[in-house]
């Protein structure tokens, strides 16, 4: 089955104590992306990545870190975490020029 | 800047009606607009989408409209059901090399009442 996996799914966390996201895609797909879904703001682009070792920023990139060493993974990772980045993140993935955008289920994250 | 604006927030319908979702978009160079639906505890998944070479594509009940003098498009669900009840964003990119980058909108809150 096509999917994008996240994981953790939902996590408490505490100030400044770094954590990692993951995702994994098994569609080969290039394109991977994470964003943030605020209420009011919708869907935000933290950073996107249209290949192995090729990373860029999104519309709100500060605080995240991202790496793409294979290209079914793409990490979300969080050196500081600090309670204004309590959101849900979605990972998602599609083939480079292709219009349909694939998201993984989300991960609730709350920062204390 | 919001470059994707969408209204309502929230929109509560009775089943068998027609819940309308607008979206206005302020850069011309977009040229491909879509709608994803979205499931409690699920992520979004494209529902419908169009490019501004037509007025209007439908699929089973739902329709997008697109005014491209106006910058305006809309979601039309006709016969609307409790199984339509979810949140739904449009969104908006341009390029022909497309990257997968979507501009969304904030998302609207679809409740439909039995």
């Amino acid at each position: 089955e096509a999917q994008v996996t996240q994981n953790p799914r939902y996590l408490i966390t505490v100030t400044g104590k770094k954590l990692t996201v993951t995702c994994s895609q098994n569609m080969n797909h290039e394109y991977m992306s994470w964003y943030r879904q605020d209420p009011g703001l919708g869907l935000r682009q933290i950073y996107y990545s249209m290949n192995v070792e090729v990373t860029d920023k999104g519309d709100v990139p500060e605080g995240y870190k991202v790496s793409r060493k294979e290209k079914r993974n793409f990490p979300l990772i969080l050196e500081s975490p600090s309670p204004n980045q309590t959101s849900l993140y979605f990972c998602a993935s599609s083939i480079l020029g292709g219009n349909t955008i694939y998201f993984g289920e989300g991960s609730w994250l709350t920062v204390v | 800047q919001q470059q994707v604006k969408q209204s309502p927030q929230s929109l509560i319908v009775q089943k068998g009606g027609i819940s309308i979702i607008n979206c206005a978009y302020e850069n011309t160079a977009f040229d491909y607009f879509p709608w994803y639906q979205q499931f409690p505890g699920k992520g979004p998944a494209l529902l419908i989408a169009i490019r501004p070479d037509v007025s209007e594509k439908k699929e089973g009940r739902f329709t997008i409209s697109f005014n491209k003098s106006a910058k305006q498009f809309s979601l039309h669900i006709m016969d609307s059901q409790p199984g339509d009840s979810a949140t739904y964003f449009c969104a908006a990119s341009y390029g022909s090399s497309n990257t997968g980058k979507l501009i969304f909108g904030q998302g609207t809150t679809l409740q439909v009442k039995p």
